[in-house]
């Protein structure tokens, strides 16, 4: 089955530097890779997704790109704020496979 | 619009108690999905409904946990006999295309 690897584990910034987080798949098959925020005591939050099609993809001060050949993706965040401090999760689904296979998550502190 | 509900917020019972959990989706979604969050972790697949029928059961971790999704909609997730090791969070996602998942809020649970 899938498996997907996510580092950092944690990851500290001043407000206004950049984010990066990256995750590895094993299954060459997966071809949608969706990013989720979870803020405390709630549910995760998709915020971004990419699909095998495509390289990169951003909204506003997120963007994903993806290396299908290397199986890797990653989270960018611009411009950090402290509401972005949260744990972010990438994960990855395809294939035979609906359900989502999920990183082990990304505490981001934006320290003000 | 409304998103995917769930109840209980959170529940406390003892060990050996059977416990329901229930998950209201997002109305039109036709696929529904059951994860578990333990402390700490990232999330662990547990069941997949299409519809009313539940093409991937794999993920339950034994026999004490079922699911059933009724008119397309409502999906009870149930734990027999718990055990201490069943408390973590579990959480409801529910899909219009089967792709891009949208999670509730999550039940708490506690075993004790």
């Amino acid at each position: 089955g899938e498996n997907v690897e996510q580092h950092p584990s944690t990851l500290s910034v001043q407000e206004g530097d950049s984010a990066v987080i990256k995750c590895t798949y094993s299954d060459s098959a997966s071809n949608y890779f969706p990013w989720y925020k979870q803020e405390l005591g709630k549910g995760p939050q998709l915020i971004i997704d990419i699909r095998s099609n495509v390289g990169e993809k951003k909204d506003q001060r997120i963007a994903v790109t993806l290396n299908k050949t290397a199986k890797h993706f990653s989270l960018h965040i611009t411009e950090t704020q402290p509401e972005d401090s949260a744990v972010y999760f990438c994960a990855a689904s395809g294939g035979s496979a609906r359900q989502l296979t999920f990183g082990s998550g990304t505490q981001l502190t934006v320290l003000p | 619009g409304a998103g995917v509900s769930q109840s209980p917020s959170n529940k406390v019972t003892e060990k050996g108690k059977d416990v329901e959990l229930r998950c209201d989706p997002i109305s039109g979604h036709t696929a529904l999905y059951w994860y578990r969050q333990s402390l700490g972790q990232g999330l662990e697949f547990l069941i997949y409904f299409q519809g009313n029928s539940a093409p991937d059961k794999s993920g339950l971790p034994s026999d004490r946990f079922s699911a059933e999704r009724t008119g397309g909609s409502v999906s009870t997730l149930t734990i027999q006999r718990t055990q201490q090791e069943d408390s973590a969070v579990y959480l409801c996602a529910s899909s219009f295309s089967g792709v891009e998942q949208y999670f509730g809020p999550g039940t708490r649970l506690t075993v004790t």
